[in-house]
């Protein structure tokens, strides 16, 4: 199989604050891991491509600083987003991409809600 | 260009009927892949199916089925008797091998299913 799992699955916090999400890929090593944020009735939006071990690659006019991303290791990249504010509520999903392969493979996703 | 074009944003049908959900791609690349992911209410991306730019078979699993024509760059889904549990957002998505394989996603069809 390749299940990916992402946690949390739904954050409310408070403008100003930084969340965390997890990534991680249950049974198998991802070498590449994608960030991707939909917004409501949109399609999703790739924001970065995470090599582990390595500093990962943002997509035009997304924020780098913002949205911080480790990739620390083999089965696990976390996104942080920094001193939220409301316009960053959104459907967060990351997938992973097996060693030597070319599928992604999606995890649940993460509603983050900033009041 | 690598695009993928969902033209219809969303589709409407009564229970039992049979809908084609339309997806129409553009790639220089002569090595591709083409994806159809099905998003439920629940957020989480279900894989549907893989098609790789060589095989132009058409595939039948259940009451969904593809059609994958180069000559048009159409790579179209049908669910035949459609029912409730099928209205969900569709995307369709564009894989090529050149680069860092990120994937390219259409912008959905949302297929509601009435009873």
């Amino acid at each position: 199989g390749a299940v990916v799992s992402q946690h949390p699955s739904r954050v409310i916090c408070k403008s100003g604050t930084s969340v965390k999400i997890e990534c991680r890929s249950l049974d198998f090593q991802a070498t590449t891991m994608f960030w991707y944020r939909q917004f409501p009735k949109k399609s999703l939006m790739l924001m970065a491509t995470s090599n582990e071990g390595s500093k990962a690659t943002y997509e035009q006019g997304v924020e780098k600083d913002k949205f911080l991303i480790n990739h620390a290791s083999l089965t696990l990249s976390t996104l942080t987003v920094t001193s939220a504010h409301p316009e960053d509520s959104s459907f967060y999903i990351c997938s992973a991409l097996k060693a030597g392969g070319y599928e992604q493979y999606f995890g649940p996703g993460t509603r983050l809600t900033v009041t | 260009a690598q695009k993928v074009t969902q033209a219809q944003t969303e589709i409407s049908v009564v229970e039992k009927e049979d809908v084609t959900l339309d997806c129409v791609y553009e790639t220089r690349d002569t090595t591709y892949y083409l994806f159809w992911y099905k998003q439920p209410p629940s957020g989480e991306l279900v894989f549907l199916i893989r098609r790789n730019s060589f095989d132009e078979q058409n595939e039948i699993s259940g009451r969904y089925s593809w059609n994958f024509q180069k000559s048009t760059s159409s790579f179209n889904f049908t669910i035949t008797a459609s029912q409730v549990v099928d209205s969900a957002v569709y995307f369709c998505a564009l894989l090529t091998t050149s680069g860092t394989y990120k994937y390219i996603f259409g912008t959905g069809t949302r297929l509601k299913v009435l009873a």
